[in-house]
């Protein structure tokens, strides 16, 4: 069965930068991009971009862009966000999606604070 | 400000009917498919209705969305409590070059 499993929790310092990782599984890992998505505390769904698996194109969202990087490991089937100079206000949970938008990975908090 | 239009919330009590939009522009939903999703509190966002009115296997007819113009409208019948949830729509927007989000409704059953 399809699966993306994330990685765990993590607490980072303002200024920093995080790196979140989404494992595939149940299919051919090339053949789907992968979304990821974020969720501030209370608030809504925001898009940050794909990456293809196959090609390692990528595209952002463009008022990340700059600060947030995208790519994988096909030897792993793993796909991976990293978002640097973070402020308390990109405190969210990261949420990775297979393009179909039919599987999601469970999600991983990511929290700035001093 | 999200770039689709959602009510913060909607209500109904067991068994009735409800609707909720999802307003939108031609940049979007104008020229582009509406995706629907469901997240249940605590969980990852579950895909409802895909290319506007399609169910993906496993969700009960009693899901059903529609677009017209600018405009999308996720409907539920039959109302059950499981149903308690955030529905959130989505779709490509051509001038941002990216996926664009609803703000999200609140569903309460009553």
């Amino acid at each position: 069965q399809v699966q993306l499993v994330q990685s765990g929790t993590e607490v980072k310092k303002p200024g920093a930068s995080v790196k979140v990782s989404c494992k595939a599984s149940g299919y051919t890992f090339t053949d789907f991009y992968i979304h990821w998505v974020r969720q501030a505390p209370g608030q809504g769904l925001e898009w940050m971009g794909w990456i293809n698996p196959k090609s390692g194109g990528t595209k952002y969202a463009k008022n990340l862009q700059g600060r947030v990087t995208m790519n994988w490991d096909t030897s792993i089937n793993t796909a991976y966000v990293e978002m640097s100079s973070l402020r308390s206000d990109d405190t969210a949970v990261f949420y990775c999606a297979r393009r179909t938008w039919d599987f999601w990975g469970q999600g991983t908090l990511v929290t700035v604070s001093s | 400000q999200s770039v689709l239009t959602q009510p913060p919330s909607a209500s109904g009590t067991p068994g009735q009917r409800v609707s909720i939009s999802c307003s939108g522009s031609n940049s979007n939903l104008g020229r582009n498919t509406v995706h629907w999703y469901q997240q249940l509190p605590g969980t990852a966002p579950k895909l409802l209705i895909y290319r506007d009115d399609q169910r993906p296997s496993g969700v009960p007819d009693r899901f059903s969305g529609s677009k017209s113009g600018t405009s999308a409208s996720l409907a539920i019948r039959g109302l059950q409590s499981e149903d308690e949830a955030d529905y959130y729509c989505a779709s490509w927007d051509d001038s941002l070059d990216g996926w664009v989000f609803g703000g999200g409704t609140k569903l309460t059953v009553l």
